[in-house]
């Protein structure tokens, strides 16, 4: 366990359906990221959060919405995806925006769109 | 804005031989410097950092990388390996000024076999 839980571990889902993706740390971190792992790809940075405050969007589209209600927890509401959204999405989470001491990781949600 | 290249999508190797993982970089501005190994159906976890100082820098389980300014490299190197150390390593860049976020590599797949 790293300090970081993500839920669910798997999911799939169609086109038309609502879910949400969840993670919570109980590490005391303030800053929260969202990112997209696809087979072949670098990882994407979708989102971050600062002392619950998105600092940044990185041209995610709409069908993708975050939500963290506070510095614990973060959320992914999906709708309407496409089967090209299917991928690993990862959760992580530092202290602070200084990078220095990197990011502590969740064992993601593999999200499969039919 | 930075990049990573990892040359190597695969390298295989057998139990016991030495093995070098390849990370190049792109950045106009000062870096911080990192790999991450991402075991099987988990997240990724942070193996060593490059901040400032020595440029041999050791990690987590025998692994240790060099950070080579006038070669933009970060190559991580284990002298002998494991059938444990199979998975997916990724370098990542940050800058120094807003080390705010991390750009990562598409990953390096390490097969240790017997």
């Amino acid at each position: 366990e790293t300090g970081v839980t993500q839920t669910p571990r798997h999911l799939v889902m169609g086109m038309t359906n609502k879910k949400s993706l969840k993670c919570e740390q109980h590490l005391g971190h303030n800053a929260m990221y969202w990112y997209k792992q696809s087979a072949k790809k670098p990882l994407e940075l979708m989102f971050v959060y600062n002392f619950k405050e998105q600092t940044e969007n990185n041209s995610v589209p709409s069908r993708f919405s975050p939500e963290c209600p506070n510095s614990s927890h973060l959320f992914l509401h999906l709708h309407t995806l496409q089967p090209e959204d299917s991928a690993l999405y990862l959760c992580a989470s530092s202290q602070d925006l200084n990078i220095q001491n990197g990011y502590t990781f969740g064992s993601g949600t593999r999200l499969t769109v039919v | 804005a930075q990049s990573v290249t990892q040359l190597d999508s695969q390298v295989p190797v057998f139990e016991e031989a030495p093995v070098e993982l390849r990370c190049n970089y792109s950045s106009s501005v000062s870096v911080y410097l990192f790999w991450y190994v991402q075991y099987p159906n988990q997240g990724l976890q942070l193996l060593l950092k490059y901040l400032s100082g020595s440029t041999l820098v050791k990690g987590i389980n025998g692994f240790e990388a060099e950070f080579n300014k006038s070669q933009t490299s970060f190559h991580l190197r284990k002298p002998s390996v494991h059938i444990s150390d199979t998975a997916e390593y990724f370098c990542a860049v940050s800058d120094t000024g807003t080390a705010s976020k991390l750009t990562f590599g598409t990953g390096t797949r390490l097969q240790v076999t017997l």
